[in-house]
């Protein structure tokens, strides 16, 4: 079965750039989405289509893809971003939807 | 405003049957997917699997497959996930979400949490 792989952990301190990756063999063709769980919180879309934000979504967070990885970015991480983050994307038949392992996001 | 009202927390016994709900509001309920994510306590998001109110077309993860069945009922706007034989092992956290932006799940319920223990 198709799989998205995340890093188990990122840590930064306040003000600088997180950066967390994800890679799957069919994301040179398909779209990745990133979804931002506090705890105890259900997920928040927080982009779409590899690079756009939803609306309320700061502009500090944005996104990229290319060949077989996604990557979202949080440029100068407040405090409140910590959280988990997972990527989303669909296997090459579109499909079939997986998330990625998920990556803990540590502003300290 | 577009809602979804997932059902509250369950404790079941294992090898007993459940059906859970997720109620849409705000939002034609036949025009957009609904998708299940399952957390398992402490570990990430798994997606379940997805249907298409409209004509119940379901997808599901082949890890789900078998295991529980999507429904939906248009006429109350609620879709249903559902075990047979519950299993300790199937004890999470289960999110209901509707697509949304590109194909996304944009919008989620609150969660229903099933416990299952003897």
């Amino acid at each position: 079965s198709y799989e998205l792989t995340q890093p188990p952990s990122v840590s930064v301190s306040p003000g600088q750039t997180a950066t967390i990756t994800c890679s799957g063999d069919a994301l040179p063709k398909k779209s990745a989405f990133w979804y931002q769980q506090k705890s105890g919180q259900a997920p928040v879309l927080v982009i779409y289509d590899d690079s756009k934000r939803p609306s309320g979504i700061p502009e500090r967070f944005s996104g990229s893809r290319s060949g077989t990885m996604a990557t979202l970015t949080i440029s100068g991480a407040q405090v409140e971003d910590e959280a988990d983050y997972y990527c989303y994307s669909t296997d090459s038949s579109g499909n079939l939807w997986v998330f990625g392992g998920g990556t803990k996001l540590t502003v300290l | 405003e577009v809602q979804l009202s997932q059902s509250g927390p369950e404790v079941k016994k294992p090898g007993e049957s459940l059906k859970i709900s997720c109620k849409g509001s705000g939002y034609i309920f036949t025009d957009y997917w609904i998708g299940w994510v399952r957390q398992m306590p402490g570990k990430g998001l798994e997606w379940m699997g997805i249907i298409y109110p409209g004509d119940s077309d379901t997808t599901y993860s082949p890890s789900f497959q078998g295991q529980v069945t999507i429904s939906a009922d248009k006429s109350t706007s609620t879709a249903y996930l559902q075990w047979s034989g519950l299993k300790a092992s199937d004890t999470a956290m289960y999110y209901c979400a509707r697509t949304g932006i590109a194909g996304s799940l944009s919008y989620w319920g609150q969660g229903t949490l099933v416990t299952v223990s003897s």
